[in-house]
C-alpha cells in the first residue's frame, strides 16, 4: 500500500520552457502533498506543502511564482516549473500522507534545463 | 547546531554484518521518527515509523528511540548487498512537516 507515482521521471528541455510535474496517490487520499528539491549528495529541501484545495504554503525563499503548485484532488499535485533556467536543474521529488500517516514518496523527476 | 544530526559517512561493511545507524536531535518535542532509504536517483523509501520512545521491529529491521538522550537508531540485521543505499532519519512535531537528517550512505561489501 500507499504507492505515490511522480510522471515524468526525467525532463530534458530548453531554457524558457515551462515543465509540469505529476505525484499522485494511488491507494490512498493525500490531504496534504509536499514538494522538495534535492542537491547532489544533500538532504531533502522542502519547497512547499499543500493541502487539498488550498493555496500552497511556500518555505522561505521559494518563489511561488516559479513553482506554481495545485492540489486539486486528494489523489493529485502538480508542480510546473515556470520559464525555467540552468539553475532550476534539480531533482524535484513529491511526497503524500494521509491524515495521521507518514510521507510516502514518489521516486522523483530529475530536471534538466539546457 | 542543526536540529538533527545525523552522521553522512560512508559506512562500510561486509556483507551479513549488524549495521548501526543514528541520529541525534535537540528538540524534545519531537514525537515521530521515522527513517527512509534512498536509492540513486529515487526517491525515498518509508522503512520505519515510530511515535514516542520505544523499539520497532520489521524483519531485519530494528528502529529504536531514546527520548531520554534525543537519539534513535535504526539496526540492519544480516545485512546484503541490496542494503547498499542513503538511509535517512526524519522527525516531526505533529507528523506534518519533517525535519531531516543529513543522509547516512551505507555501503554493503560482498
Amino acid at each position: 500500500g500507499a504507492v505515490v507515482s511522480q510522471h515524468p521521471s526525467r525532463v530534458i528541455c530548453k531554457s524558457g520552457t515551462s515543465v509540469k510535474i505529476e505525484c499522485r496517490s494511488l491507494d490512498f487520499q493525500a490531504t496534504t502533498m509536499f514538494w522538495y528539491r534535492q542537491f547532489p549528495k544533500q538532504s531533502l529541501m522542502l519547497m512547499a506543502t499543500s493541502n487539498e484545495g488550498s493555496k500552497a504554503t511556500y518555505e522561505q525563499g521559494v518563489e511561488k511564482d516559479k513553482f506554481l503548485i495545485n492540489h486539486a484532488s486528494l489523489t493529485l499535485s502538480t508542480l510546473t516549473v515556470t520559464s525555467a533556467h540552468p539553475e532550476d536543474s534539480s531533482f524535484y521529488i513529491c511526497s503524500a500522507s494521509g491524515l495521521g500517516q507518514p510521507q510516502h514518496f514518489g521516486d522523483g523527476t530529475r530536471l534538466s534545463i539546457l | 547546531q542543526k536540529e538533527v544530526e545525523q552522521d553522512p559517512g560512508p559506512l562500510s561493511v561486509p556483507e551479513g554484518a549488524i549495521v548501526s545507524l543514528n541520529c541525534t536531535y535537540s528538540n524534545s518535542a519531537f514525537q515521530y521518527f521515522m527513517w527512509y532509504r534512498q536509492y540513486s536517483r529515487k526517491g525515498p523509501e518509508l522503512l520505519m515509523y515510530t511515535y514516542s520512545s520505544g523499539n520497532k521491529e520489521d524483519g531485519r529491521f530494528t528502529a529504536q528511540v531514546d527520548k531520554s538522550s534525543k537519539y534513535i537508531s535504526l539496526f540492519i540485521r544480516d545485512s546484503q548487498p541490496s542494503d547498499s543505499a542513503t538511509y535517512l532519519c526524519a522527525m516531526s512535531e505533529s507528523n506534518y512537516q519533517l525535519i531531516w537528517g543529513a543522509g547516512t550512505k551505507l555501503i554493503i561489501k560482498p
